[in-house]
């Protein structure tokens, strides 16, 4: 059984602070891909990440795949208060539409 | 492009009830999962309909069920509903056109089920 092991689960920061959240498998992912998620509302995909090393930014955003196609971080630069929400990793094993996903990152941006 | 649709947003239904939900993929997708939140659960997987066909399953109970139309909209339902399946109901769309990056997915809105 596929698993993504996301942390961490809760992070409450100050405007302007930097975080990572991760994202662990024991197993290989075709490809890999990140969610922002508003309350009542379907997650927006942000980026999907298929090659391993790859690096990819939005903005203040980078995402990283790692080497072994097993483990992705976000690093979020200056977060600001519209960076508020939560956050999921979702890895595809590349022949169907299935997703696995971590069980998300809630982030709240202090003002 | 219009994205994914799914309706209706809410839905408030009695214990042991049966409900359906809709789901229309972003145009020319083919594929469509449906998933299941909850704060304790997170986000599970239900099944992938392509081309008409269920693709995967995932570990829920056969009250759950799903069907695709030659138009690839989706249908989903919930029979003889419990308590428990009370959550927010998610479909994705995919091209998945062969390629890594199509398997991307596109998510609804959702659809807010509350079994009472």
């Amino acid at each position: 059984t596929q698993l993504l092991e996301q942390s961490p689960q809760f992070l409450s920061i100050q405007e302007g602070e930097n975080l990572t959240v991760y994202c662990n498998s024991s197993s290989v992912f075709s490809s890999l891909q990140w969610y922002r998620q508003e309350p009542g509302e379907g997650p927006v995909l942000l980026v999907t990440v298929v090659t391993g090393g790859e690096v990819k930014k939005l903005k203040r955003l980078t995402f990283q795949f790692g080497d072994a196609r097993k483990d992705s971080s976000l690093h979020i630069t200056a977060a600001q208060p519209g960076d508020t929400g939560l956050y999921l990793c979702a890895g595809s094993s590349g022949n169907t539409g299935k997703l696995i996903f971590g069980q998300g990152t809630t982030l709240q941006v202090k003002p | 492009k219009a994205g994914v649709t799914q309706t209706p947003r809410y839905l408030i239904k009695t214990r042991g009830q049966q409900v359906t939900l809709s789901c229309s993929p972003i145009s020319g997708h083919r594929s469509v999962s449906w998933y299941q939140q909850t704060p304790g659960q997170g986000l599970q997987f239900l099944f992938e309909y392509f081309s008409e066909t269920q693709r995967n399953k995932g570990n829920f109970p056969g009250r759950f069920s799903g069907r695709q139309f030659s138009n690839s909209r989706s249908e989903m339902n919930v029979s003889t509903l419990e308590l428990g399946d009370s959550a927010l109901y998610l479909c994705a769309s995919s091209l998945f056109a062969g390629s890594r990056m199509n398997t991307e997915a596109f998510f609804g809105q959702g659809t807010r089920l509350t079994v009472v």
